[in-house]
């Protein structure tokens, strides 16, 4: 049983293309968040949603585009790819919209464009 | 300003070895919690605790422990007897009260255990 699932594991593509990244959990939370590991391994939150209302949103390029259809599913699109684009997005949730809770995180998207 | 420090890029110890990971935050907040995470060369985050503000009592689990001092700000963890399965990327992260559920992350440690 997947808490927070991705897909895809791995996408490879073209500058200039758009894709997507889907996230769901299972968990019941209310919360959910995209994340940017860089090639550094320096992670930073990029979007939140409680209960499909944005509640976080950092200096993100527009590009990138959060989507959430209900509480369990965040996806995120991300328009004209560019190389610094290249990185693992992580998803995560947690119960509530309390910063007091642990996140729990997927396994992660490896994003390289070419 | 609300950062968290991990000085510690990498360690590598042989294993049975017991290891410390160094954390310092810094934050004005009153109100806080504290977290570790593991990465493993597989790639997933996987949460190991959470300590809030007021409770100051070291935690111990299994071979894990960790100790929290307001005084210094930091919160280290220590595993004991280290085996080859806790080398990974270690996290320590900060969530203040006032950043509405944003955590704040160190630069990670990357803990190398040897047979």
């Amino acid at each position: 049983d997947t808490a927070v699932s991705q897909t895809p594991k791995y996408l490879v593509t073209q500058m200039g293309n758009d894709k997507s990244i889907k996230c769901e959990q299972n968990l019941g939370h209310d919360t959910m968040y995209w994340y940017k590991q860089d090639s550094k391994k320096f992670l930073k939150i990029m979007f939140s949603y409680n209960n499909k209302e944005l509640i976080i949103n950092e200096t993100v390029p527009n590009r990138f585009s959060p989507k959430s259809p209900d509480k369990a599913h965040l996806n995120l699109h991300i328009n004209s790819l560019e190389l610094g684009d290249s990185a693992v997005y992580f998803c995560a949730s947690s119960q509530g919209g309390d910063w007091t809770r642990e996140q729990f995180f997927g396994p992660g998207t490896r994003l390289t464009v070419l | 300003a609300q950062k968290v420090t991990q000085a510690q890029t990498e360690i590598s110890v042989v294993e049975k070895e017991d290891v410390t990971l160094d954390c310092v935050y810094e934050t004005r907040d009153t109100t806080y919690y504290l977290f570790w995470y593991k990465q493993p060369p597989s790639g997933e985050l996987v949460f190991l605790i959470r300590r809030n503000s007021f409770d100051e009592q070291n935690e111990i689990s299994g071979r894990y422990s960790w100790n929290f001092q307001k005084s210094t700000s930091s919160f280290n963890f220590t595993i004991t007897a280290s085996q080859v399965v806790d080398s990974a990327v270690y996290f320590c992260a900060l969530s203040p009260s006032s950043n509405t559920g944003k955590l704040i992350f160190g630069q990670g440690t990357t803990l190398q255990v040897k047979p």
